[in-house]
């Protein structure tokens, strides 16, 4: 099983970016999907949440990225995406993709991914 | 939202048992996941369900949970396990499942 993140660099404020997670070794369809996220020296905080699509490919968000950020798969390419726009300052960590182990509610994450650092700032 | 607390530090000795608390009102009452972290990598998930242990993790790493606490217990500790360990809280509400602040595990 293998996560790859892809997509971070540095982004000015206000400005948006996309983020991928290409996944294999498993039946990408069959799993829901995470992002969680660290800042640098912080701890981790959960982000996002899509489910698989036999539950409907619903998503969860955090309060603090709600209607920024957009969570979205391709099953047949077995990536996750995650969108994120009106970037800020705090939004600055490293965003791990996460196999998700939930069905309608996110719940523990096994393998995590290498992690894509996302750098806001002017 | 859900409010949880963890130590910032527990040191122990090799080949001792170290006890990593994650405290929160009727935490009992719910599901807890415990991660390890360690120096430059992603975390990696320790117990899950509050007990139960993915394949790979050793034995002298378990869990409990129980009234305001949950707890990981790593027995045996040796200096390989010395880590970050977060605990996450699973709730009905996204808003109320927390990870913990984390604790860095010393061996000393």
């Amino acid at each position: 099983v293998q996560l790859v993140e892809s997509g971070g660099g540095l982004v000015q404020p206000g400005r948006s970016l996309r983020l991928s997670c290409t996944t294999s070794g498993f039946t990408f369809a069959d799993y829901p999907m995470s992002w969680v996220r660290q800042a640098p020296g912080k701890g981790l905080e959960w982000v996002a949440f899509i489910t698989s699509k036999p539950y409907g490919g619903t998503t969860e968000y955090a309060a603090s990225v709600r209607g920024r950020f957009t969570i979205s798969r391709d099953d047949s390419k077995s990536i996750a995406y995650l969108q994120m726009s009106s970037l800020k300052a705090d939004d600055t960590a490293v965003y791990y993709c996460v196999r998700d182990h939930g069905s309608t509610l996110p719940t523990w994450f096994d393998p995590w991914g290498q992690g894509t650092l996302v750098t806001v700032s002017s | 939202s859900y409010v949880v607390t963890q130590p910032p530090s527990v040191s122990v000795a090799p080949g001792e048992t170290a006890k990593i608390t994650c405290g929160g009102n009727n935490i009992g009452s719910k599901s807890v996941h415990w991660y390890q972290q360690k120096p430059g990598q992603a975390p990696v998930v320790v117990i899950y369900y509050d007990t139960d242990r993915p394949a790979g993790i050793p034995e002298r790493f378990s869990g409990s949970n129980s009234g305001n606490t949950a707890t990981l217990t790593v027995s045996r500790v040796e200096a390989g396990d010395e880590a970050d360990y977060y605990c996450r809280v699973w709730e009905r509400s996204v808003d109320d499942m927390v990870f913990g602040g984390g604790t860095k595990l010393t061996v000393l």
